[in-house]
């Protein structure tokens, strides 16, 4: 069964208007962690932000942010004020257990290609 | 800022070739991954490594593959002797002991022919 769900192929925002990306999940771990990575055009995985299972509220780095739903099992990426270096692919992923864990990977989603425009 | 670093960014090998894929892992990290990407498809995981050993391997991590730390600075991922199927980018990534996020390399694109 699939773990992390992306269902968005391909989006497409306006140049300084917010896009939300979106992620689901399945876990019976009670400790979760789930992540957002971007990938340009150049190939390189960059962190944009974290979300612990465990965290009271939603988890924001600059213009991203995270739309947390556990009850929902949904990790929506929020990016305000798109710039048009956005522009790459965007995955969720999930890490099971608490962090410190021997082995601690990451289980990706399938991806979402963001294209802004001017 | 520390990063992971990956030699070479890319390598093109004839099939039933050996290739080694070497990273660099920030210097403080205990924990090292790699994953591979497939051309267009999801990042999948193939192995972790924790205190010198394999803590957990994929179905996709088989015989043809190994991991070594030789020193204590390298980290690479060897594969004895490449199929088409293997062409994909290779990524590194590592973690300090307590902390949330992976840190990836920039990549290594491997191209079996």
């Amino acid at each position: 069964a699939q773990k992390i769900t992306q269902t968005q192929p391909g989006m497409f925002v306006q140049e300084k208007e917010a896009v939300t990306l979106d992620c689901t999940y399945d876990t019976s771990d009670p400790s979760y962690g789930l992540f957002w990575y971007k990938q340009p055009s150049s190939g390189e995985m960059i962190f944009l932000i974290y979300q612990g299972s465990y965290d009271q509220q939603n988890a924001t780095e600059g213009r991203y942010s995270l739309n947390f739903q556990k009850a929902r099992k949904s990790a929506n990426l929020v990016i305000s004020a798109s710039q048009l270096g956005d522009s790459a692919m965007y995955f969720c992923a999930m890490r099971e257990g608490g962090y410190g864990g021997a082995t601690n990977k990451l289980i990706f989603g399938t991806g979402t290609l963001l294209a802004v425009q001017p | 800022e520390p990063e992971v670093t990956q030699t070479p960014s890319h390598q093109v090998t004839q099939m039933g070739q050996e290739v080694i894929l070497r990273c660099v892992p920030i210097s403080n990290h205990l924990y090292f991954y790699w994953y591979r990407q497939i051309l267009g498809q999801k990042v999948e995981f193939l192995v972790s490594f924790y205190n010198n050993e394999i803590s957990e391997k994929s179905e996709i991590f088989d015989d043809q593959f190994s991991v070594e730390r030789p020193d204590g600075s390298n980290f690479t991922l060897k594969i004895r002797s490449t199929k088409l199927e293997d062409s994909a980018m290779y990524f590194c990534a590592s973690r300090p002991q307590a902390t949330t996020e992976a840190f990836f390399g920039q990549g290594t694109r491997l191209t079996v022919v």
